[in-house]
């Protein structure tokens, strides 16, 4: 199994450009993640889908869309990327239930020039 | 914001010493998790402790858990090398079901 996987690795984009961050887990998990990073920081919750076909937003939804687009993928869309959007973003997964423990990805690292 | 706050932010210790990191945290929480992370990857889950429990084991790995006074402690004994890494708690809040809110991190180095 692969786990969570995240693609691309690493993308520069000029400010303005729009850009599909992509996610797929192999678990059949329930529940999947986007969180940003930032330097010397811990990980925020950007947006959140509890089951395939529902979507909420968490702590930094602004400036950002998601897509659940089957069981498998979650999909984070930037539409017009700002310099304040650099960041590493991270991909998780979880069955769902309370308490359980979250899969990462990789990490996608963004620079918006 | 939920988050939580880490302490201390970095941590620099002999192989060998043991290593304590705390957290704190400001609602009430079904349950909290600690996560590493290495340079540069993705996080990985070490231990969850949950609100009606009050300390937790796993190799060397010790995690505390107060509720009255929102904070928990991860004792690493026996540091190794390996160690070296980045530490997050992570929080599941009792009013927003299964949304974690992560802790600034605190940065340990271990030296061999």
């Amino acid at each position: 199994n692969a786990g969570v996987t995240q693609t691309p690795k690493f993308q520069v984009l000029k400010t303005g450009q729009s850009m599909t961050l992509q996610c797929a887990q192999d678990m059949n998990h329930n529940s999947m993640y986007w969180y940003r990073q930032d330097p010397g920081m811990g990980l925020r919750l950007i947006y959140y889908s509890a089951s395939e076909g529902t979507t909420d937003k968490g702590e930094v939804p602004n400036g950002y869309n998601v897509s659940r687009l089957n069981k498998r993928e979650f999909s984070l869309r930037l539409e017009s990327a700002a310099p304040s959007q650099t960041s590493v973003y991270f991909c998780a997964s979880n069955g769902g239930n309370p308490g359980e423990t979250q899969y990462f990805g990789p990490g996608t690292r963004l620079l918006v020039l | 914001s939920q988050q939580g706050e880490e302490d201390p932010q970095a941590l620099s210790i002999q192989e060998g010493e043991n290593a304590t990191m705390n957290c704190s945290y400001k609602t009430s929480i079904n349950n909290l998790q600690w996560y590493r992370q290495n340079s540069g990857r993705g996080l990985v889950h070490l231990i969850l402790i949950r609100s009606n429990e009050r300390e937790k084991h796993s190799g060397r790995l010790r995690v505390t858990l107060d509720t009255s006074k929102k904070s928990s402690s991860l004792l690493i004994t026996a540091s190794r090398a390996a160690d070296t890494a980045s530490y997050f708690c992570a929080t599941d809040p009792i009013y927003n079901f299964n949304k974690f809110y992560f802790g600034s991190g605190t940065k340990l180095n271990v030296k061999p």
